[in-house]
């Protein structure tokens, strides 16, 4: 079955520390992955997405994640967390074939708490 | 550009009621999802949409039906709401065009009692 899975369900940091939230999936086929952040109160907003090419990406405001095929693993990393990084972020996962109809599947969630 | 709105934002039901959530989107996409959030859950898809006069079962699709008569509006029926669908309701959208990058709603927070 396809799923998506985070390892961490609570995550307590200091400012200035770094962060890396994993992420691991099972799903057939070509994917596309994504890591969506919802702030407090908020909607999802993306964070970064990969569909090819660098395994590497970047996204919005400092945070980047690798794809590692062998591994099955989409981990998002931050060298250094500021307390308005506190939220809930989510990995999901889609395939890349046109006629899947872009659905996604998510992860739990990781609630990520950095104290000032 | 508003994106993707959602009405209502919040709303109390007792069981047994019903009521419609409507989605809206400018963005001409032609794929609408609605997903339900549980605290440790994550979001579970329970329609989609891939077309105007489309729609599709997801993961978690009973209890709940939904139409798309307009391509930029979504519209998700609860026929006899139950406590089970106590839950934040999200809608989103994309295009037909990879890498499927979907935009979300604010959210609508519904309690059955």
């Amino acid at each position: 079955a396809q799923s998506v899975s985070q390892h961490n369900h609570h995550v307590i940091l200091s400012e200035a520390a770094s962060l890396e939230l994993g992420c691991n999936y099972s799903y057939g086929g070509t994917v596309n992955l994504f890591w969506y952040v919802q702030y407090p109160g908020q909607h999802l907003q993306l964070l970064l997405k990969y569909f090819s090419g660098d395994p590497l990406v970047k996204g919005i405001k400092g945070f980047e994640a690798e794809f590692i095929k062998s591994k099955f693993s989409f981990n998002l990393r931050k060298p250094s967390v500021q307390w308005s990084d506190t939220a809930e972020y989510f990995c999901a996962v889609s395939s890349s074939f046109y006629n899947q109809g872009g659905k996604l599947i998510f992860g739990q969630g990781t609630e990520l708490s950095v104290k000032p | 550009n508003a994106g993707v709105t959602q009405t209502p934002k919040f709303r109390v039901l007792k069981t047994g009621q019903s009521m419609t959530l409507l989605c809206a989107q400018d963005m001409n996409h032609e794929y609408m999802y609605w997903y339900r959030q549980d605290p440790g859950m994550g979001l579970r898809l329970i329609h989609y949409s891939v077309g105007e006069g489309t729609t599709a079962k997801g993961e978690v699709p009973d209890g709940y039906n939904v139409s798309r008569l307009k391509k930029q509006n979504f519209l998700l029926g609860l026929e006899s709401a139950a406590p089970s669908q106590t839950s934040v309701y999200f809608c989103a959208s994309t295009r037909t065009s990879g890498p499927y990058e979907q935009y979300f709603g604010p959210g609508t927070r519904l309690t059955v009692t």
